[in-house]
C-alpha cells in the first residue's frame, strides 16, 4: 500500500488561506468517505483536525475545512495563524481494511 | 485523565524479535479498538495495525504482516506488538493510539503515547 501523496511544503502569510492536497487511489481517497487529517507539531502528540472528509471534531476551529473530488482530498486552512505551521497529515481507509498516511504537509507561515 | 505509555523499545540487531507494550489508562480500555503507528527518523506516519475492541479483528500495513502480531490484555489494560524478523528499515518511533470512538472500528485517533524508539542496527 502507497502512501497517499501530499505536497512536501505549502507556505502561507498570516490571514491567507492555503489549501493541501492528498491524492489516493479509488482504493482507498477514491472509494470510501473516510479520510481524516492530522496536525503534527514536532515533539507533541498528532491532533486529529478532520474526520469522514469534512467533519471537525469538538474544539478544532472553523477556520479548517475539508473536501474531496474522486481521488484527491483536501484541507483548506483558512484565516492563516502563526500557530498552524506545523506538519499535516491525511489518511484514508482502505477496501483491504487498512489505513494509509499520506507523505505529510509541512505548513510554513511566513 | 487517559494515558497511553509505551514501552519495550531498544536498539536490536537485524533479524531478531522484540515486543512492545503500551500501558492505557485513564478509561475503559476494553471498550476502545487499538492501534499502532510508527513513524521513521525523518520520515512521515505509517499505519502498523488494528486490534478491535473485543479481540475479534486484527489487521496489518502490508510490509508488516507475517512478522508482527498485535494483541491486547483487557485485564491489564495493555496492547502489545510483537515484532518479529526485524528489518533496518523498521527502524522508528513507535505510538500507541486509540480509536476515537468507543466499541467502533474506528480509523481515527484521539490519544497517542509518547512513543518507544526502535533501533534496528547490526
Amino acid at each position: 500500500q502507497s502512501a497517499l501523496t501530499q505536497p512536501a511544503s505549502v507556505s502561507g502569510s498570516p490571514g491567507q488561506s492555503i489549501a493541501i492536497s492528498c491524492t489516493g487511489t479509488s482504493s482507498d481517497v477514491g472509494h470510501y468517505n473516510y479520510v481524516s487529517w492530522y496536525q503534527h507539531h514536532p515533539g507533541k502528540a498528532p491532533k486529529l483536525m478532520i474526520y469522514d472528509v469534512s467533519n471537525r471534531p469538538s474544539g478544532v476551529s472553523d477556520r479548517f475545512s475539508g473536501s474531496k473530488s474522486g481521488n484527491t482530498a483536501s484541507l483548506t486552512i483558512s484565516g492563516l495563524q502563526a500557530e498552524d505551521e506545523a506538519d499535516y497529515y491525511c489518511s484514508s481507509y482502505t477496501t483491504r481494511s487498512t489505513l494509509v498516511f499520506g507523505t505529510g504537509t509541512k505548513v510554513t507561515v511566513l | 485523565q487517559v494515558q497511553l505509555v509505551e514501552s519495550g523499545g531498544g536498539v536490536v540487531q537485524p533479524g531478531t524479535s522484540l515486543r512492545l507494550s503500551c500501558a492505557a489508562s485513564g478509561f475503559t480500555f476494553s471498550s476502545y479498538a487499538m492501534h499502532w503507528v510508527r513513524q521513521a527518523p525523518g520520515k512521515g506516519l505509517e499505519w502498523v495495525a488494528f486490534i478491535s475492541y473485543d479481540d475479534r479483528n486484527k489487521y496489518f500495513a502490508d510490509s508488516m504482516k507475517g512478522r508482527f502480531t498485535i494483541s491486547r490484555d483487557n485485564s491489564k489494560n495493555t496492547l502489545y506488538l510483537q515484532m518479529n524478523s526485524l528489518r533496518a528499515d523498521d527502524t522508528a518511533m513507535y505510538y500507541c493510539a486509540r480509536a476515537w470512538v468507543p466499541y467502533s472500528g474506528s480509523y481515527n485517533f484521539d490519544y497517542w503515547g509518547q512513543g518507544t524508539l526502535v533501533t534496528v542496527s547490526s
